[in-house]
């Protein structure tokens, strides 16, 4: 079993839909937890954090719930500029090493 | 400011060669790392370094060597490459338990 698993999608979701991934993880002790973005052929970078209280970033919500070890990520009123990969990452609790989900690809479609 | 830099961009390399991939960071961060992407596999790491002549094997690390002689460099080498190492390789940086920023990446195709 994979340590951070993501359904790879693609999801295709018209302009203005919402749109939710969810990720499971497998290490309890895991410490901290991320979305990262990565567009087509570029380097992925961080969308938001994770917090256990859940947390907002405009139109994206991210949530965490550590009992059953699974974190999502709520995309409203999708733009054609969301269409990437989003990657699940879980940091353990020695150093800092991330560990990576294989990505759920957005489509957003006009 | 730069960021995070990689050399090449991309490279063609026989089975057998042996090649060099350099990353660069002027964030002046203590932790750098070397990932691999393959599709579907996500991110693995290859190797790490915690601060300047340290150096760690990370998840995959096997036909890979890497140097941090300087704070700003980490270099990944490969002394013998093989077809299963076509890959895009990504270096990263970081300061102490912070985000990772990464750099553009290396398409690596090894015939």
């Amino acid at each position: 079993r994979k340590e951070v698993e993501q359904d790879p999608g693609p999801f295709n979701v018209p302009e203005g839909a919402t749109v939710a991934f969810n990720c499971t993880y497998s290490n309890s002790a895991s410490q901290s937890f991320f979305w990262y973005r990565q567009d087509c052929r570029k380097e992925p970078k961080l969308l938001m954090s994770v917090y256990s209280s859940g947390n907002e970033d405009g139109r994206f919500t991210a949530q965490l719930n550590r009992a059953s070890q699974y974190i999502s990520l709520l995309i409203r009123d999708s733009k054609l500029s969301d269409s990437a990969t989003y990657l699940c990452v879980v940091r353990g609790n020695a150093g800092n090493m991330l560990t990576f989900g294989g990505g759920t690809r957005l489509m957003v479609k006009p | 400011n730069a960021g995070v830099t990689q050399t090449p961009k991309f490279r063609v390399l026989k089975t057998g060669q042996s090649m060099t991939l350099l990353c660069a960071q002027d964030m002046n961060h203590e932790y750098m790392y070397w990932y691999r992407q393959d599709p579907g596999m996500g991110l693995r790491l290859i190797h790490y370094s915690v601060g300047e002549g340290t150096t760690a094997k990370g998840e995959v690390p096997d036909g890979y060597n890497v140097s941090r002689l300087k704070k700003q460099n980490f270099l990944l080498g490969l002394e013998s490459a093989a077809p299963s190492q076509t890959s895009v390789y990504f270096c990263a940086s970081s300061a102490v338990q912070e985000t990772q920023y990464f750099g553009p990446g290396t398409r690596l195709l090894v015939l």
